[in-house]
């Protein structure tokens, strides 16, 4: 079965140090990877993806993604973080095969909290 | 662009109680979604719909109906609400299979008493 874990429900990150937000996937085949950021009250917005080339993604506001084949991780990075990124990250991965192809497969999310 | 719309932001319905979440997108994208978000719980794909006149079941389906009539719209329809879906729901949608990156709208807040 296709999967994406967040190993941690909270990362806690002093403002200006590099942050680091994990995520783990299992799927068979090449995956499609996504991080998403979502503010308080509002929707998920699209942060960057993978899919296939570097495995160094630099997407949105700063932020980067490193893909790991042998690990089966896709993290997210920043490398100094900024209080106004606290906020609930969600990484996913692309179904493959099957009647629901193309759909997208959530972890739980991790919140991040960036302290001045 | 608007993106992904969603009418109404908060509504408080009681227990039996029908009503349709609306959704809308101006992006010409293929694929539509409905999720619900529950604290601590990620996201749970309810419906989606890969073109017009076609939808198929999620994870958590039911209490819920879909409809498709045009590329634009997909409305979610709750019948007889209950405590249970309290929630708030989210509608995303996406180009292809190829560009699954999907866009969300800002969210329904739905509370059932």
């Amino acid at each position: 079965a296709q999967s994406v874990a967040q190993p941690e429900d909270q990362v806690n990150v002093a403002e200006g140090n590099p942050l680091t937000v994990k995520c783990t996937y299992s799927v068979s085949g090449n995956p499609y990877l996504f991080w998403y950021v979502q503010y308080p009250n509002r929707g998920l917005q699209f942060l960057l993806k993978y899919i296939t080339g570097d495995n160094l993604v630099k997407g949105s506001y700063g932020f980067e993604a490193e893909f790991n084949k042998s690990q089966t991780s896709f993290h997210l990075k920043k490398p100094s973080a900024l209080v106004s990124d606290s906020a609930l990250y969600f990484c996913a991965v692309r179904v493959i095969g099957g009647g629901s192809q193309g759909n997208l497969i959530f972890g739980k999310g991790t919140k991040l909290s960036v302290k001045p | 662009n608007a993106g992904v719309t969603q009418t109404p932001k908060f509504r408080i319905l009681k227990i039996g109680q029908s009503m349709t979440l609306q959704c809308a997108q101006d992006m010409n994208h293929n694929y539509m979604y409905w999720y619900r978000q529950d604290p601590g719980m990620g996201l749970k794909l309810i419906y989606y719909s890969v073109g017009a006149g076609i939808t198929d079941k999620g994870e958590v389906p039911n209490g819920y109906n879909v409809s498709r009539s045009t590329t634009e719209d997909f409305p979610l329809r709750l019948e007889l609400a209950a405590p249970s879906q309290t929630s708030v729901y989210f509608c995303a949608s996406s180009y292809s299979v190829g560009r699954p990156e999907q866009y969300f709208g800002p969210g329904t807040r739905l509370t059932v008493t």
